[in-house]
């Protein structure tokens, strides 16, 4: 079964408004998660790094009062996509990495803005 | 910094043929290589991963050798059935890093 939850599974959004997608870790603890972004036909591109209880570390180019990512909970890590744009839509996805050093995925999110 | 350069698609291949996606990567150091493999409407599933050089990294019937000479790292598989129809992902990470370096994805796609 899933590892990692990722919710909704496809969204579509007014342009202006904001969209939250939730990453799960089930029956495991994550202190750490990671968001990732990829547009048609291009590689997966890491956004940020989620941390439980404290600021997620933004990759370079991100803006982060636009992507806001809240890790409130050991199993709970969420990306709010604010005032989206056309431009936003993408294939959102999010990982955790458990003992062993194995990461596992969410189903990833597809977001549209129209 | 850290690239992966993957075989671009999609690819079309008949039930039972020889399979080879090809990836290299740039990396600084001795990094880990991972093959992921995304089936319809799921999540990124690891299918193998290699750790160090000459490394094989196998998983149903899929193989992949680390060749640090050719900083390569091909995907292969001798008889390919519909079911592996999906998009694969060719993948990095540095020493001690859990974050990936992803390639572009191939999308393979098998015919009965």
């Amino acid at each position: 079964g899933a590892v990692v939850s990722q919710h909704p599974s496809r969204v579509i959004c007014k342009s202006g408004t904001s969209v939250k997608i939730e990453c799960r870790s089930l029956d495991f603890q994550a202190t750490t998660m990671f968001w990732y972004r990829q547009f048609p036909k291009q590689s997966l591109m890491l956004m940020a790094t989620s941390n439980e209880g404290s600021k997620a570390t933004y990759e370079q180019g991100v803006e982060k009062d636009k992507f806001l990512i809240n890790h409130a909970s050991l199993t709970l890590s969420t990306l709010t996509v604010t005032s989206a744009h056309p431009e936003d839509s993408s294939f959102y996805i999010c990982s955790a990495n458990i003992a062993g050093n194995t990461i596992y995925f969410g189903e990833g999110s597809w977001l549209t803005v129209v | 910094g850290d690239s992966v350069t993957q075989m671009e698609g999609p690819v079309t291949l008949s039930e039972e043929a020889f399979l080879t996606i090809n990836c290299t990567y740039t990396a600084t150091g001795y990094p880990s290589l991972f093959w992921y493999v995304q089936y319809p409407g799921e999540g990124l599933q690891l299918l193998l991963k290699a750790t160090k050089a000459d490394d094989k990294g196998s998983n149903k019937g899929f193989e992949a050798t680390y060749r640090k000479e050719t900083t390569s790292f091909h995907l292969e598989k001798g008889s390919v059935q519909v079911s592996d129809s999906a998009v694969y992902f060719c993948a990095l990470t540095a020493r001690g890093n859990e974050k990936l370096t992803f390639g572009t994805g191939t999308r393979l796609t098998i015919i009965p």
